[in-house]
């Protein structure tokens, strides 16, 4: 069953303090790996797409990259505006044709402190 | 610049009453889609539009139609609202990207409240 799973919960990091968060997945036909931010009572915003194993992606102080099984969005010296939750999504192929569903991990919460 | 516009941005319905909700894109997107969000649980898709004059179901249709008026908007319908589905709605559209996958981009979302 095609299925993605976000690690942790919930982060809490100090202003500066650099992490990484985790997105593990199982499907049959990678069309593609996203990664959203959203923040309280609004939309997921586009942040990355992600299509091979090795791939990397970079805007100011967020990092994505992706392996076979899992993506990792690595945040460098965080400022307490990127607190919000971080949503991954993977493209699944549809063998039979038609639409390639997109499949939502839970998300992370990330809270930055100064 | 609007993107992807939902409304209303908040509703509350008693239980059996009947609403739709309405979105729209400018951003000249084939597919469009439905999701619910609850806490906990992730964005799960309720319908979809992969091009105009076409609708499927999603993971979780029950108690809900949609309608393709047309390129730019796609409503969804609860004929008689339940508890159940007390949620956020968002609305989203997509083009397949340069890589084939579909990189969605969402509306602002409509809180429903089922007393």
């Amino acid at each position: 069953e095609d299925q993605v799973t976000q690690s942790p919960e919930a982060l809490r990091l100090q202003e500066g303090e650099s992490s990484s968060l985790n997105c593990s997945y199982t499907v049959s036909g990678l069309r593609g790996l996203f990664w959203y931010r959203q923040d309280p009572g609004k939309g997921p915003e586009f942040l990355f797409t992600l299509y091979s194993a090795g791939e990397e992606k970079e805007k100011e102080r967020l990092k994505a990259t992706l392996t076979k099984k899992e993506s990792f969005l690595h945040i460098t010296a965080p400022k307490p505006e990127d607190s919000a939750t971080y949503l991954c999504a993977v493209q699944a192929r549809n063998r039979g044709g038609g639409y390639n569903k997109l499949i939502f991990g839970a998300g992370t919460r990330l809270a930055v402190h100064p | 610049n609007a993107g992807v516009t939902q409304t209303p941005k908040f509703q509350v319905l008693k239980t059996g009453q009947s609403m739709t909700l309405q979105c729209a894109q400018d951003m000249n997107h084939n597919s469009m889609y439905w999701y619910r969000q609850d806490p906990g649980m992730g964005l799960r898709l309720i319908y979809y539009s992969a091009s105009e004059g076409t609708t499927d179901k999603g993971e979780v249709p029950n108690g809900y139609n949609v309608s393709r008026l047309n390129k730019r908007e796609f409503s969804l319908r609860l004929e008689s609202a339940a508890p159940s589905q007390t949620s956020v709605y968002f609305c989203a559209s997509s083009e397949p990207g340069v890589g084939g996958g579909s990189e969605a981009f969402f509306g602002q979302g409509t809180r429903l409240t089922v007393v």
